[in-house]
């Protein structure tokens, strides 16, 4: 069944790098959805992009679709404190997003 | 504009004890709407997703059952809890179509 996986599971850099993390799933999409949930809290639509983009930005995120690999991947750049949370992918399946287990973003200070 | 509540925050109920969280979205009509439950450290797993009122559709066999009384609530019950219904339960809705989904702030449920 459909569902995004995030790649790596957990990532810790210092504060003001770059963060790349990588989505893969299964089967042909129109859209891809990324969010963010910071602990204890809800989910955060972050952007969506659709399967006619390769390439989509929003402030300090850049996110890009490679539908031929079934990946995708979020950059996060010139990260901030604030930026550490966790980071899904989500993949539609009809009518339900199906999410994994993220990856959880740590910025040190 | 659209918001979304989702109540209570948090619950701790014993084993065997009924359940019942609410779910309402505001400024929006005929919404998508969701329940899912993110275990410890984990993903996100659906319980169940409603495109109207009374359709509701049941991802997984467990313990838990949804409900669609009005067109922008929805209400998540069980009638006799289990230890492994402890999680964090997550409300959200989306326009119909490809669209974000919108969540709410979740409640964290320890059965005791």
């Amino acid at each position: 069944s459909q569902q995004g996986e995030e790649d790596p599971q957990a990532l810790s850099i210092q504060e003001g790098e770059n963060a790349t993390m990588n989505c893969s799933y299964k089967t042909s999409i129109n859209n891809l959805q990324w969010y963010r949930q910071n602990s204890g809290r809800g989910l955060v639509h972050l952007i969506l992009i659709r399967s006619n983009e390769r390439e989509k930005h929003s402030g300090r995120l850049r996110v890009t679709l490679d539908t031929s690999k079934k990946s995708s991947s979020l950059l996060i750049t010139a990260s901030r404190a604030a930026d550490t949370a966790s980071y899904f992918c989500a993949p539609p399946a009809g009518e339900k997003l199906t999410f994994g287990t993220g990856t959880r973003l740590t910025i040190i200070p | 504009s659209q918001t979304i509540h989702q109540w209570p925050a948090t619950l701790v109920q014993p084993v065997g004890s009924p359940l019942s969280l609410e779910c309402t979205v505001e400024g929006t009509s005929n919404p998508n709407l969701y329940w899912y439950r993110q275990a410890a450290g984990r993903g996100l797993q659906l319980l169940f997703y409603s495109v109207g009122i009374g359709q509701i559709s049941s991802e997984v066999p467990q313990n838990l059952s949804a409900s669609r009384p009005q067109d922008r609530q929805f209400i998540l019950s069980s009638k006799k809890l289990l230890l492994s219904d402890s999680g964090f339960y997550l409300c959200a809705w989306s326009a119909y179509g490809d669209g974000g989904y919108t969540f709410g702030s979740g409640t964290r449920l320890t059965v005791v």
